[in-house]
């Protein structure tokens, strides 16, 4: 079965562009997460969705980030305009119904870097 | 509310030596407690869960944790460690009524030195 499906693997933007990254969650997964991940701050949880409704966006830095998803298998992470400090791993991962299963999947990351 | 203490950002092992990474948990009620682990340039794989059956949970690659309430931990170990385990480890918490959401410890290093 597929993994979890991020994209681009990669991303080297200017400061001030618009950056979006996608995610595919795992089919039949119902829960899908976004986190961010520094040296400094280690892994932080963004944002989640439950049955692609936003169930909590506490984690989301500020305005300039949304997240969307339109169906069971897209969500799209948007910075508006992107910054320096936005540079950083960003996960995305999905976890089955619960219960029983509490786990998540993460996917191999973009890596960002805003100059 | 729940949290996770990984005691020792950075531990270092001789290979075929015993792996022991510490997890102590706080929670409230029954927890759900799960090991990942991240090598180089990739995303967090589940090592192994604990969902209150068996205590004692063995994973892949040959590592195990047990689940000890009255001690509030789920340490992880491996007899022998070799050079392919040397990665980042993750501990993490989470309950039936905490919406989803895994509360995670902040990381250990591993190395493993030939």
């Amino acid at each position: 079965d597929a993994g979890v499906i991020q994209s681009p693997r990669h991303e080297v933007t200017e400061m001030g562009q618009e950056v979006t990254l996608r995610c595919k969650p795992i089919s039949g997964h119902n829960s899908l997460f976004w986190y961010r991940q520094t040296m400094m701050r280690g892994l932080e949880l963004l944002i989640y969705f439950n049955n692609n409704v936003p169930i909590d966006d506490s984690g989301m830095p500020e305005d300039r980030f949304s997240a969307k998803m339109p169906n069971a298998s897209f969500s799209t992470l948007k910075i508006q305009p992107s910054e320096p400090r936005d540079s950083a791993v960003y996960f995305c991962a999905s976890s089955p119904p619960a219960p029983p299963s509490y786990e998540q999947y993460f996917g191999p990351g973009t890596r960002l870097t805003v100059t | 509310a729940q949290s996770v203490t990984q005691l020792g950002s950075h531990v270092s092992v001789s290979e075929g030596a015993l792996v022991l990474l510490r997890c102590n948990y706080s929670s409230s009620v029954p927890p759900y407690l799960f090991w990942y682990v991240q090598y180089p340039n990739q995303g967090l794989q589940l090592l192994l869960k604990y969902t209150s059956a068996a205590t004692l949970v063995k994973g892949i690659n040959g590592f195990e944790a047990e689940f000890k309430k009255s001690e509030t931990s789920f340490h992880l170990t491996k007899p022998s460690a070799h050079m392919s385990d040397a990665a980042e480890y993750f501990c993490a918490v989470t309950s039936a009524g905490n919406n989803r959401k895994l509360i995670w410890g902040l990381g250990t290093s591993l190395a493993v030195n030939p």
